[in-house]
């Protein structure tokens, strides 16, 4: 079974920072990879597929990039709308990335 | 624009089976992936499966002697069960498409459902 680890588990950063979180898989899984936002209360949003596809009405600030058994989502310019937890996915999920104001 | 409601019970006993529909209005075709995916109460994500492609189905392993995912194309509606629930089953239990990218149909979940509390409780 495929395990996806991200680090850190929280991040706390402020309005316009560069932030990047990791998810490492267990065993290569080429570029099949997303990556999600949830807020309290609400169903996860789908940002990213395929690594670095960012999907319809997602705003360029999000970056998703690697292959194999390293990826990151990198927000070039965090924004107050940005503070949620992020997941990664594949079939599975990571343990989620918590992004809170500093 | 497709819309996802998921439908069942609030709560259910130990060791009964948890029973859950989502209904959905808009594209409901075969070809895509429908699955259901879990959240207890404070905690992360967990995929449960899927079902796509007239019938294939994939479950977590963890998961999979407990559960069961269908669906009534007809109906527009795909179901899970999950067998000889505890307590450790409560969660929000939401339904999700599969994304169309490019007219390649993913597993990846891109339209979820609002999702539904189940308690596990006697």
């Amino acid at each position: 079974d495929i395990q996806l680890t991200q680090s850190p588990s929280t991040l706390s950063a402020s309005v316009g920072e560069r932030i990047t979180i990791t998810c490492r898989a267990s065993q290569s899984i080429d570029d099949w990879l997303a990556w999600f936002q949830q807020k309290p209360g609400r169903p996860p949003k789908l940002l990213i597929y395929k690594a670095s596809t960012l999907d319809s009405g997602v705003p360029s600030r999000f970056t998703g990039s690697g292959s194999g058994t390293e990826f990151t989502l990198t927000i070039s310019s965090l924004q107050p709308d940005d503070f949620a937890t992020y997941y990664c996915q594949h079939g599975t999920f990571g343990q989620g990335t918590r992004v809170e104001i500093k | 624009q497709v819309h996802l409601q998921e439908s069942g019970p609030g709560q259910v006993k130990p060791s009964e089976t948890l029973s859950l529909t989502c209904t959905v209005s808009g594209d409901s075709s075969g070809d895509y992936y429908w699955s259901w995916i879990r959240q207890s109460p404070g905690k992360g994500l967990e995929w449960i499966g899927y079902i796509c492609c007239g019938g294939t189905t994939n479950y977590n392993p963890s998961l999979r002697s407990r559960v069961t995912i269908s669906q009534d194309t007809s109906k527009k509606q795909f179901s899970l069960q999950l067998a000889s629930v505890s307590a450790a089953d409560t969660a929000v239990y939401y339904c999700a498409r599969g994304g169309r990218f490019g007219g390649v149909f993913m597993s990846t979940p891109a339209t979820w459902g609002q999702g539904t509390l189940v308690t596990v409780s006697s």
